[in-house]
C-alpha cells in the first residue's frame, strides 16, 4: 500500500515571498491533517479534513496560510506571505475515521 | 484546554530499559498514542491505549492510567537504532470530533 505523498520535500524562500505546499494521502482515507513542526518541538495541528470539509482550523494563521482539499483526495497548503518564523516542517497525514495516523515525509520549509 | 508533558531528554545504555513518562490533562480523553520520530523524518505509529494497563508489542509496551492521566512508554534491550524522538499524542473529542494533540517529545539517546 502506497503511503501519504508530499512535494516538494524542501523549499527555500524569502520572507514575504509565497509557497505551496501538496499532499496525496493513503487511498480510501477520509481525513487528512497538516502538521506544522518546529525544531525540537512537537508538531501542531494547523488544520483537519474530514472529506472535503474542514473539521477544525483553529490553529491556523487565517491571514497567511490557506488550504483546501479538492474532492476529498488531494490537499494543498499556501503560505502568502511567508515570515521568518514559519520555517519548519510541514507533515501531512491521513487516516480513516478516528483511526491511526499516518504521516508522509514532509516538507522542510526554510524561510530567509 | 490540552496539556501533555514528557521530560525533554533521556539517555541509556546498550542493552538495558527505558521507560518515558508521559502526563496529560484533557476535556476529552479518548485514546493516547506514541509515535518514534527519526531525526529528519517522520513520525511512525507505535502504540495506542484507550483502556487502563499494559499493551505489550516486541521490545515496546505501553501503559495507560486514565485516572491519573499517566502513561509509559517501556523500550526493552535497547539498540543504536532506538535512538530517536518519541512523541506522545492524546486524541481528543472535546469538540464532537477526533483530535490528535502531541506533546514536544522526548529524545532518547541510547549509547554503546
Amino acid at each position: 500500500e502506497a503511503g501519504v505523498a508530499q512535494s516538494p520535500r524542501y523549499k527555500i524562500i524569502e520572507k514575504r515571498q509565497s509557497v505551496a505546499f501538496w499532499c496525496n494521502p493513503i487511498s480510501g482515507h477520509a481525513t487528512l491533517y497538516w502538521y506544522q513542526q518546529i525544531l525540537g518541538q512537537g508538531p501542531k495541528l494547523l488544520i483537519q479534513f474530514q472529506n472535503n470539509g474542514v473539521v477544525d482550523d483553529s490553529q491556523l494563521p487565517k491571514d497567511r496560510f490557506s488550504a483546501e482539499r479538492l474532492k476529498g483526495v488531494d490537499s494543498t497548503l499556501k503560505i502568502q506571505p511567508a515570515k521568518l518564523e514559519d520555517s519548519a516542517v510541514y507533515l501531512c497525514a491521513s487516516s480513516p475515521p478516528g483511526q491511526v495516523l499516518y504521516f508522509g515525509p514532509g516538507t522542510r520549509l526554510t524561510v530567509t | 484546554g490540552q496539556n501533555i508533558d514528557q521530560p525533554t531528554e533521556m539517555t541509556a545504555t546498550e542493552g538495558a530499559i527505558v521507560q518515558i513518562n508521559c502526563t496529560y490533562q484533557t476535556s476529552g480523553f479518548n485514546g493516547l498514542f506514541w509515535y518514534q520520530q527519526h531525526a529528519g523524518e517522520a513520525p511512525t505509529f507505535l502504540s495506542y491505549n484507550v483502556l487502563d494497563g499494559l499493551e505489550e508489542k516486541g521490545r515496546f509496551s505501553s501503559f495507560l492510567s486514565r485516572s491519573k492521566g499517566y502513561s509509559y512508554l517501556l523500550l526493552k534491550e535497547l539498540q543504536m537504532k532506538d535512538s530517536a524522538s518519541y512523541l506522545c499524542a492524546v486524541r481528543d473529542l472535546s469538540g464532537g470530533y477526533n483530535k490528535l494533540i502531541f506533546g514536544a517529545g522526548t529524545r532518547l539517546a541510547v549509547h554503546p
